[in-house]
């Protein structure tokens, strides 16, 4: 079966500049969710979805909000980009609760200059 | 002092050698996850345990849910084990969130 799918896997943007990046889950899985992977504060949880719900937020500024779309896809997007926005993100899918597996995409890098 | 704690940060091995990556964490959890992820960036799921022991191949890993500890186990290593390896735990209170420890930076020489 397909994996997760995010698009696109590299991006090079301006400050100030906003950003839409896309997940696509493994079908059948309902929960998305999304992290923020930098070499100082490591991996943090940004914000997850189940059935086009946020259900819960990491501590991010307003400028990082998500959506998921009746498919179970979700996209992420950032408004007006800072240079500490640069990262790896990541979108995990999951089928069952907490207690479930999860399936990583293979990130997308966003550079911002 | 962060809910997930791994040790040690790096580990260089030889070939062959048996590897042990340690976790602690400080809260109740619905299941302990240990990751993988090479350079490049793609993290693989390794396990996800609530209780005991899982063996897949050269891995082991074991969970103490009294002492809130997990070890992740690597016999025979080789230099194709070199990633970085996480710890990440899940609550039920939290969704799908998972939290994550640091990571340890392993590296097996030939």
């Amino acid at each position: 079966k397909a994996g997760v799918t995010q698009t696109p896997r590299y991006l090079i943007k301006t400050r100030g500049q906003q950003v839409t990046l896309s997940c696509s889950p493994i079908s059948g899985h309902r929960s998305v969710s999304w992290y923020q992977q930098t070499p100082g504060q490591g991996l943090q949880f940004l914000f997850e979805y189940f059935s086009e719900t946020q259900r819960n937020k990491g501590n991010f500024p307003g400028r990082f909000s998500g959506r998921q779309f009746s498919n179970s896809r979700s996209e992420m997007n950032v408004s007006t980009l800072e240079l500490g926005d640069s990262a790896l993100y990541l979108c995990a899918s999951t089928r069952t609760g907490p207690a479930g597996g999860y399936t990583f995409g293979s990130g997308t890098r966003l550079t911002v200059v | 002092k962060n809910e997930v704690e791994q040790s040690p940060q790096n580990l260089t091995a030889q070939e062959g050698e048996f590897i042990t990556i340690n976790c602690s964490y400080s809260v109740g959890i619905s299941a302990l996850h240990w990751l993988q992820q090479h350079p490049g960036g793609g993290i693989v799921s390794l396990f996800m345990l609530s209780s005991g022991k899982k063996k897949h191949g050269r891995l082991i890993a074991t969970i103490n849910i009294q002492e809130k500890h997990s070890s992740l186990h690597i016999t025979a290593s080789h230099p194709r084990d070199s990633a970085v390896y996480i710890c990440a735990v899940s609550r039920m209170e939290y969704g799908n969130k998972l939290v994550f420890g640091a990571g340890t930076i392993l590296r097996v020489k030939s």
